[in-house]
C-alpha cells in the first residue's frame, strides 16, 4: 500500500509568482485536504477535494485554489506569492469526505522571498 | 469558532518516565486524532480515537467525548520519542477539516 507522497520536498520562490505543489493520495482513498503549517504552529485547514470537487474550504483567500484528478491525486496553487505564504504544505488523505482517519505526507517546504 | 488546547506546551523528561499528554476542545467530535510530528515535519498518526480507549505498544490514548478531552500516554520514554504532539479534531462539518490544538513539545534526554 502506498502512502501520501507529495513533491517538490522544497521550494524557493520569489514574492509575486506562483507555485504549484503535488500530492498524490494513499491507495483506495478519494479523499485529499490541503494544510498550511506555519512555523510554530499547527496546521490550518486551506480546503478539501472530494471526487475532484472542492466540498469545503478554510479561511483562506481565492489566490489559493487546487484540483484533484480523477486518480484521486491533487494540486494546490497559490498566486501573487506573499512572504507570509512561507510555510510547510501538508496534503492529507482520507477514504471518505468526513469522519475518517487522516494521513498525511511529508510536506512540501516553501520559501518566499 | 472550535477551541482545541493542549498541555503541557513544552515537557523535558529523562529516558524511561512517562507521561500524560491532555486536549481539550470546545465542541462535539466525530473524528480525534494523535499525531508525532518528526523533525522533517511528517505527521505520523498515532491514534485515530473519537472516543474509548486504544493502546499501542508504549503509547495509550484515551477520549472522552462527553467531557470534551482526550489524553496521550507515553509510558517508558525513548529519546525517539521527542518531537511536537499534535491532536486534532474534527466535528460536524460535512467533511474532513481537523482543527488543530497548538501542540506539546517533548523533548526526552539520555
Amino acid at each position: 500500500e502506498t502512502g501520501v507522497t507529495q513533491s517538490p520536498t522544497h521550494l524557493i520562490k520569489t514574492r509575486g509568482q506562483q507555485v504549484t505543489l503535488r500530492c498524490s493520495s494513499q491507495s483506495g482513498h478519494n479523499t485529499v485536504s490541503w494544510y498550511q503549517q506555519a512555523l510554530g504552529q499547527g496546521p490550518q485547514f486551506i480546503f478539501q477535494y472530494y471526487r475532484e470537487e472542492e466540498n469545503g474550504r478554510g479561511n483562506f483567500p481565492p489566490r489559493f485554489s487546487g484540483l484533484q484528478f480523477p486518480n484521486y491525486s491533487s494540486e494546490l496553487n497559490v498566486n501573487a506569492l506573499e512572504l507570509d505564504d512561507s510555510a510547510l504544505y501538508l496534503c492529507a488523505s482520507s477514504s471518505d469526505r468526513a469522519n475518517t482517519e487522516a494521513f498525511f505526507g511529508q510536506g512540501t517546504r516553501l520559501t518566499v522571498v | 469558532g472550535i477551541q482545541v488546547e493542549q498541555s503541557p506546551p513544552d515537557l523535558i523528561l529523562q529516558e524511561g518516565a512517562n507521561s500524560t499528554l491532555r486536549c481539550n476542545f470546545s465542541d462535539s467530535v466525530n473524528n480525534l486524532q494523535w499525531f508525532h510530528q518528526n523533525p522533517w515535519g511528517q505527521l505520523i498518526n498515532l491514534f485515530y480515537i473519537p472516543s474509548g480507549t486504544k493502546q499501542n505498544g508504549r503509547l495509550s490514548a484515551t477520549t472522552v467525548a462527553t467531557e470534551r478531552y482526550s489524553l496521550l500516554y507515553i509510558s517508558s520514554s525513548q529519546t525517539t520519542d521527542s518531537g511536537v504532539y499534535f491532536c486534532a479534531r474534527g466535528g460536524n462539518t460535512g467533511f474532513q477539516k481537523l482543527v488543530f490544538g497548538t501542540g506539546t513539545r517533548l523533548l526526552v534526554s539520555p
